[in-house]
């Protein structure tokens, strides 16, 4: 059974760089590793989608090892409004197609 | 706008009744999922249709149900409504299949409250 985990919370200051690791187990083996951003009352916001080593484009890097048990979201010089819940995704492995989403990591950006 | 749009916005019934939610995806996805967003549980995947036909499923209860038309707008379907059910619904769809280098679009929710 696929499992995920990611830190709650995050504090950073604008212009940091900040980087988010999803934990993820048992997922399938050729899908995509995709992160999304979620603001208050809002959908989910696809960030960037990954299946291994780096990729990178306009907003983010993400890196994936390459064992696939984890991934790393990383958003260079952060501002005040990249204040938002951050989740990983991935697929369950087994050919179910079950989707699943990280517990989310809620970062405070602060002036 | 992600160009997905969900009926209801708002939905407030009480517990026992059944509702049913809609979704349009955006023109030219052949995806349609549907996820519940509660406080305690999180984003949740509850089924996938693809092109109508059910493509995958996830913690959906027996209670759910939803279908996706020839039109490939999807409805989700939801009986027996207990206290708990009360969450954000969301709605995404993508070109083909999520995982395989498919980005999912997310329409702005429904959110149903069981009194």
């Amino acid at each position: 059974l696929a499992k995920t985990t990611q830190p709650i919370s995050m504090d950073s200051y604008e212009g940091q760089e900040v980087n988010i690791t999803c934990s993820h187990n048992n997922i399938a083996t050729n899908d995509y590793i995709t992160w999304y951003q979620q603001f208050p009352s809002q959908g989910p916001r696809f960030i960037i989608q990954g299946y291994k080593t780096k990729v990178t484009n306009e907003v983010a890097s993400l890196f994936i090892p390459a064992d696939r048990k984890s991934s790393t979201l990383s958003l260079p010089r952060v501002s005040l409004s990249d204040t938002a819940v951050y989740y990983c995704l991935v697929k369950g492995s087994g050919n179910t197609g079950k989707l699943i989403f990280g517990q989310g990591t809620t970062l405070q950006v602060k002036p | 706008d992600s160009g997905v749009t969900q009926t209801p916005k708002h939905l407030i019934t009480a517990t026992g009744q059944r509702v049913t939610l809609r979704c349009s995806p955006r023109s030219g996805d052949l995806s349609v999922y549907w996820y519940q967003q509660s406080l305690d549980q999180g984003l949740q995947f509850l089924i996938q249709y693809y092109n109508g036909e059910e493509r995958a499923k996830g913690n959906i209860l027996e209670r759910f149900s939803a279908q996706q038309f020839p039109d490939l707008h999807s409805e989700l379907n939801l009986s027996s409504l207990e206290l708990g059910d009360s969450a954000l619904y969301f709605c995404a769809s993508s070109v083909g299949i999520a995982g395989e280098d498919n980005e999912q679009f997310f329409g702005p929710g429904t959110r149903l409250t069981v009194l």
